[in-house]
């Protein structure tokens, strides 16, 4: 089936440092997502994404996150500074239509470590 | 406010018996209802989901539903398990463009 590709699979950095997520989405696909998850429990939506704008974000989503996907390359998500409270896996999602009535298509995730 | 629940966050089964995993949902219309599972070190993954119509719906694996609108439930079911089916099961809803998952069952199958 349709794959989304995360890289890299683990990341340590030091607090304070800024990470860069990236997410490979299923090519044809429109809408795209970062998921948080913090010890294997629930998935926390933190933004969509469609036509190179943020269309929701959630109050995860803080002011130190940015989401962009240039020149429909990789769909990033980039936190400066890193904070403690940040180590979770992250997870990028993809859909061909808006979220309501379309199947995600996940990545296996980013696990980030902050030291 | 919406919400969806799975009042288990455990469940051990042996291989071969039936299973059921529970779901309830709060939302004041049918929202669009979904079940994902996720293997260690894995995204997640569809199994079924629902619109509208038959309340039992099929998914992969031996994998169905059943939708109950007057329990606001979407209890899953399968009639056998394998130890492969050994993994994390999400509930979720869908409505105004955002998903929302439970907080998910883990599943162990006991050889």
């Amino acid at each position: 089936g349709p794959k989304v590709l995360q890289i890299p699979s683990h990341q340590i950095i030091d607090m304070g440092q800024m990470v860069t997520l990236n997410c490979d989405p299923v090519s044809n696909h429109l809408y795209f997502y970062w998921y948080k998850q913090i010890l294997g429990q629930q998935m926390e939506f933190l933004v969509n994404f469609y036509n190179g704008k943020v269309m929701e974000k959630s109050k995860l989503f803080k002011d130190q996150f940015s989401v962009e996907r240039p020149d429909g390359s990789y769909f990033t998500l980039k936190i400066q500074p890193t904070a403690l409270e940040d180590s979770a896996v992250y997870f990028c999602a993809s859909s061909l239509a808006s979220a309501s009535a379309e199947t995600l298509y996940f990545g296996s995730g980013t696990r980030l470590t902050v030291l | 406010a919406q919400s969806v629940t799975q009042p288990d966050a455990r469940v051990t089964v042996s291989e071969g018996a039936s299973l059921q995993l529970r779901c309830k949902y709060s939302y004041s219309a049918t929202p669009y209802l979904f079940w994902y599972v996720q293997y260690p070190r894995q995204g997640l993954q569809l199994l079924l989901k629902y619109y509208s119509g038959d309340p039992v719906v099929q998914g992969v694996n031996g994998f169905e539903a059943e939708f109950s609108k007057s329990n606001s439930s979407f209890h899953l079911r399968k009639a056998s398990v394998h130890w492969s089916d050994s993994a994390v099961y999400f509930c979720a809803v869908s409505y105004n463009n955002r998903i929302f998952f439970g907080d998910g069952t883990q599943l162990v199958v006991k050889p």
